[in-house]
């Protein structure tokens, strides 16, 4: 079975840093390309970073640029997100998501973080 | 950035009747490779999102045939065709035809 399993949110101070985690199982994970999608409580889905499966290719939003890092490690089957500098608008539910040749179609249930003082 | 404005915002339904959600796109999705990466998405309540067509009317694998989706260049369509109770959600489109990725701001399905 496809499983996208993420990790590693929780409530962090503004200024603070977090790394989430993305597990994936039942594919392989090195054949695709693979995204973080965050969505802020009662609102719409935003995408914040993608990633090819080599690493060549990687894409960020601007709301996050400069202080998000997306990265891989396909010997682990793990996709990871970096975030440094948080504030307050980066509280979302951020999922991740397997790119099959430019759609999403596979979706963690994703993990909350939470930025408050 | 390329913009999705989706409309309506809410969309009652009555059950066994269809239902119609328009996507826009401030530019053509084509990409130079001659696909249009042109997704619609299904989110139930409190869970997350679901693909139901890809690359505007293909659809994915295990989605029910009532579910369709049309279009081309900048303007595209998903309908359902008797809507469901199973069915009520928000549903968004998205395009990844062009970093950064965007979605539309999302449809609201309800039973009238």
């Amino acid at each position: 079975e496809v499983q996208l399993v993420e990790s590693g949110g929780g409530l962090v101070q503004p200024g603070r840093s977090l790394r989430l985690t993305c597990a994936a199982s039942g594919f392989t994970f090195n054949d695709y390309a693979m995204h973080w999608v965050r969505q802020a409580p009662g609102k719409g889905l935003e995408w914040v970073s993608g990633i090819s499966w080599k690493s060549a290719n990687i894409g960020y939003a601007d709301s996050v640029k400069g202080r998000f890092t997306i990265s891989r490690d396909n010997a682990k089957n793990s996709l990871y997100l970096q975030m440094n500098s948080l504030r307050a608008e980066d509280t979302a539910l951020y999922y991740c998501a397997k790119d099959l040749s430019g759609t999403f179609d596979t979706w963690g249930r994703g993990t909350m973080v939470t930025v408050s003082s | 950035d390329i913009v999705m404005t989706q409309t309506p915002l809410s969309s009652p339904v009555t059950l066994g009747q269809p239902a119609s959600i328009s996507c826009r796109s401030s530019q053509s999705l084509v990409h130079s490779d001659g696909n249009t990466y042109l997704s619609w998405l299904q989110q139930r309540p409190g869970q997350p999102p679901r693909l139901l067509i890809y690359k505007i009317s293909n659809r994915f694998s295990g989605v029910p045939d009532r579910f369709s989706g049309s279009g081309a260049g900048t303007d595209f369509t998903l309908k359902i065709s008797r809507v469901e109770a199973e069915d009520v959600g928000v549903y968004y489109c998205m395009q990844v035809t062009q970093y950064p990725l965007t979605f539309g701001g999302g449809t609201k399905v309800e039973i009238k």
